[in-house]
């Protein structure tokens, strides 16, 4: 099984920098995923890492470290719009399950003016 | 980008209507599909993995014979709710995966009340 942890809640100041992390204990590992959600939407693809180090895609980057069951997801100039949660997922390793993921709680953002 | 439809949207019935969701890869061959059940400020729960012409997988505590789901094709999975009841009010969500080196992406969700 997965346990995968990230906080419940943050609060951020638009235009600022904010930090999301999540930590995760697997018996195997084939990738993490990030997700945006906002409220009574479905989740949209944010990011993928699979190896260690940083990706970058514009305003968004997510780091990964596999030794230390570590990733960040960065989120820079923040906008109002970016209140949302944030869902931190990590894949199980290929097997009769390919390609399922085991998601945390999520971390619900508020950008605050 | 890729793409996955979930229809309907929306969904108001009276107490033991059967209802089938949806759900379609508009653009890619999925030969994995999941279905989920998020309740309000709640993470995402699976209840099921669903594979192209196989038995879907269910996970410990789903209802096999409450929540059917078939997934006839590599764009098509369906997962029908038998005789619903105000308990099974809830917001599904499903996800396609082309293979496993793919991000899962999602339907925008049926958000399913029972009167």
């Amino acid at each position: 099984g997965q346990n995968i942890d990230q906080p419940t809640e943050m609060t951020a100041t638009e235009g600022a920098i904010v930090q999301i992390n999540c930590t995760y204990q697997t018996s195997g590992f084939n990738g993490l995923f990030w997700y945006q959600q906002h409220a009574g939407e479905a989740p949209t693809f944010l990011s993928y890492n699979v190896l260690d180090g940083l990706e970058e895609k514009g305003r968004f980057s997510s780091f990964l470290s596999r030794s230390k069951g570590y990733s960040y997801l960065l989120l820079k100039e923040l906008q109002m719009k970016d209140s949302a949660s944030y869902l931190c997922a990590v894949r199980e390793v290929v097997g009769t399950n390919a390609g399922k993921s085991t998601f945390g709680d999520g971390t619900t953002l508020t950008v605050k003016p | 980008g890729a793409v996955v439809s979930q229809h309907p949207s929306r969904v108001i019935c009276k107490s033991g209507t059967s209802v089938k969701i949806e759900c379609r890869s508009l653009d890619f061959q999925a030969t994995t599909m999941f279905w989920y059940r998020q309740f309000p400020k709640k993470s995402l729960m699976l209840m099921a993995t669903s594979n192209e012409g196989s038995k879907a997988t269910y996970e410990q505590g789903v209802e096999k014979d409450k929540f059917l789901i078939n997934h006839a094709s590599l764009t098509l999975s369906t997962l029908t709710v038998t005789s619903a009841h105000p308990e099974d009010s809830s917001f599904y969500i499903c996800s396609a995966a082309g293979n496993s080196n793919q991000p899962q992406h999602f339907g925008d969700g049926t958000r399913l009340s029972i009167l």
